[in-house]
């Protein structure tokens, strides 16, 4: 069992639908969860972060994670053409350094 | 602010051949550094990681090595390149882990194509 689970889609959507891209995972200690979006043939580059359980707000995105169902989400309300790219899901232990754990990636499509 | 430049963007080299792909950050110092290697459906590789001049961490043994010759500076290198290097190559920095006020969260430069054949 890998110890970050995400389903690689792809996804597509209509403009303007709600998103939900989800993560599992398998250890229970971690305690920093990002997301990240990544276009075609691009470095990845951050969208949220949060630490610990509960949600957060930017714009049109929403983080969610719920500690004791080892799982996260992503929502993208109002989605556009633009949003097309794959979301990776990323976690880590706290304390010293600690290794990065990367979803392997959802593929999003959102059609104009 | 922050910036992070790899080059070259894109490279083909022939197998047996040597490689260097460079890293530079700008605009903090002490940084963690990182590569990364990424494969077609199976995400991100860790390859070498650093927390300061002259010392890097390898989490997979295979053809390639790395050095940090200046604080800000991470280097990618082979002696002799093997069709299964092909790929796309990521730098990445995040804050020093000592400087927890900043969070730990990693930054990724551009990318770096590489096909072996």
């Amino acid at each position: 069992q890998k110890e970050v689970e995400q389903d690689p889609g792809p996804l597509s959507v209509p403009e303007g639908a709600i998103v939900s891209l989800n993560c599992t995972y398998s250890n229970s200690a971690f305690q920093y969860f990002m997301w990240y979006r990544q276009y075609s043939r691009k470095g990845p580059e951050l969208l949220m972060y949060t630490y610990s359980s509960g949600n957060k707000e930017d714009g049109r995105f929403t983080a969610q994670v719920d500690k004791s169902s080892k799982y996260i989400s992503l929502f993208i309300r109002d989605s556009q053409p633009s949003d097309s790219a794959t979301y990776l899901c990323a976690m880590r232990q706290a304390g010293g350094y600690q290794k990065v754990t990367f979803g392997t990636g959802t593929k999003l499509q959102v059609i104009p | 602010s922050q910036t992070i430049h790899q080059w070259p963007a894109t490279l083909v080299q022939p197998v047996g051949s040597p490689l260097s792909l460079e890293c530079t950050v700008e605009g903090t110092s002490n940084p963690n550094l990182y590569w990364y290697r990424q494969a077609a459906g199976r995400g991100l590789q860790l390859l070498f990681y650093s927390v300061g001049i002259g010392q890097i961490s390898s989490e997979v043994p295979q053809n390639l090595s790395a050095s940090r010759p200046q604080d800000r500076q991470f280097i990618l290198s082979s002696k002799k390149l093997l069709l299964s290097d092909s790929g796309f190559y990521l730098c990445a920095w995040s804050y020093h882990h000592r400087k927890r006020e900043y969070g730990e969260t990693q930054y990724f430069g551009p990318g770096t194509r590489l096909l072996v054949l």
